[in-house]
């Protein structure tokens, strides 16, 4: 069983929309979420962290947690074709440096 | 400008010749990692060093070998390279005050004939 899953996608959502990405984790002991950002060709990028069920904000982007459901979702409002890119979930448990990745969502945005 | 470095960034080398991929921060970072991405398969971290001379395994250590005598860097050692370690590696960085925050290399594109 995977660690942490996620749908590989392309999620397609037009210009304007909300791009509602998920993911699921199998450990309960796990303390810290990530969402990173990954372009094609390039590394990943830290978007938000969130350690604490309910919602975060930041900007247009809003990571969601629900450890009960063992859940953990990220929300982009008003998505740019510029948000098109894959979506990495990480997860952690105590410590942040043993980080496990899900194998990310790709994120495509239509003018 | 604040970055962590690697060399070098394409590597097509043959199966039994060591190599060495050079990972450098300039942040002075506490923490580091070596990560490889393969399709479908998605990053896995392959060892981790919390401080000099600390270092741990990931979720993928065999082939690979890691040091961390000075902060800055922490160099990637393949032994006896096999043509499943061709891969993209990134290396990682973090503070200890801001460990969530993870600052990636550009990545190293290896194949191994």
């Amino acid at each position: 069983q995977k660690e942490v899953e996620q749908n590989s996608g392309p999620l397609s959502v037009p210009e304007g929309a909300i791009a509602s990405l998920n993911c699921t984790y199998s450990d309960r002991g796990s303390q810290s979420f990530f969402w990173y950002r990954q372009y094609s060709g390039k590394s990943p990028e830290l978007i938000m962290f969130i350690y604490s069920n309910g919602d975060k904000e930041d900007g247009r982007f809003t990571a969601q947690l629900n450890k009960a459901s063992q859940y953990v979702s990220l929300l982009i409002r008003d998505s740019q074709p510029s948000d098109s890119a894959t979506y990495l979930c990480a997860v952690n448990g105590v410590g942040f440096q043993k980080l496990v990745f899900g194998t990310g969502t790709r994120l495509l945005v239509s003018p | 400008e604040a970055q962590v470095t690697q060399n070098p960034r394409y590597l097509i080398t043959v199966t039994g010749k060591k190599l060495t991929v050079t990972c450098s921060q300039n942040m002075n970072h506490e923490y580091m990692s070596w990560y490889r991405q393969d399709p479908g398969l998605g990053l896995r971290q392959i060892y981790y060093s919390m401080n000099v001379e600390v270092t741990d395994k990931g979720d993928v250590p065999e082939g690979y070998k890691v040091s961390r005598k000075e902060k800055r860097n922490f160099p990637l050692i393949l032994e006896s390279p096999s043509p499943n370690q061709t891969s993209l590696y990134f290396c990682a960085s973090s503070s200890h005050t801001h460990q969530e925050t993870q600052y990636f290399g550009p990545g190293t594109r290896l194949l191994v004939l």
